[in-house]
């Protein structure tokens, strides 16, 4: 069975650093390009930031690009999402999200985590 | 970036009814569509992918088609499970983007 695990959101002042996790297991983690979509409360999907399956290519959408930083450590099975200077309208809930075939950049995804509700507010 | 716009935002349905939703690119996306559901307080769900094929063990009475940049999504005959809210997503090339979502209510 494939799960992501996320953890690591909480409440945090504007200006402030987050790191959330998401935790794999039930795939072959290395194989997968992976993602971290948002959603503010009562609002749609926004793409954050995805990672190829061998860290080689990475992007970000304009509304983080210089302060939030993607990782992966293949070795624990795990994605990381850096969050630096943080602002109110970073506020959210954080999914981190598998993309479906192996070793691909058709980026659609087929499981997400639980999601990760980040906070910015003093 | 590629703009998608979804329509409608909001649609009241019955059991029963046909229902169709578009999705339109704002410059050709080739195939690279997909569709998701998601229900309060869950994650969404994948239903169909390169703008037609349906996802692994999602019922038949979902559908998608189109190309370029015109999409539609199809419910054949709405289930009581189906009362959510939908997006498309595409994947041409990044930013990856989203519709606005279409909220299916039962009327």
């Amino acid at each position: 069975e494939v799960l992501l695990v996320q953890s690591g959101g909480g409440l945090v002042e504007p200006g402030g650093s987050l790191r959330l996790s998401c935790a794999a297991s039930g795939f072959t983690f290395d194989d997968h390009a992976m993602h971290w979509v948002r959603q503010a409360p009562g609002k749609g999907l926004e793409w954050v930031s995805g990672i190829s399956w061998n860290s080689g290519s990475i992007g970000y959408a304009d509304s983080v690009k210089g302060r939030f930083t993607i990782s992966r450590d293949n070795a624990k099975n795990s994605l990381y999402l850096q969050m630096n200077s943080l602002r109110a309208e970073d506020t959210a809930l954080y999914y981190c999200a598998k993309v479906r075939l192996r070793h691909s950049s058709s980026w659609y995804f087929d499981y997400w985590g639980q999601g990760s509700l980040v906070t910015v507010s003093s | 970036d590629i703009q998608m716009t979804q329509s409608p935002s909001t649609l009241s349905a019955s059991v029963g009814d046909r229902v169709t939703i578009t999705c339109r690119a704002s410059q050709s996306i080739s195939s690279w569509l997909a569709w998701y559901q998601q229900k309060p307080g869950k994650a969404p769900n994948l239903l169909i992918y390169k703008a037609s094929s349906l996802q692994s063990g999602v019922p038949s009475r979902f559908s998608g088609s189109g190309s370029g940049t015109g999409f539609t999504f199809t419910i054949s005959s709405l289930q009581p499970d189906d009362f959510a809210t939908y997006y498309c997503q595409q994947y041409d090339s990044y930013p990856l983007t989203f519709g606005g979502g279409t909220q299916v209510e039962i009327k």
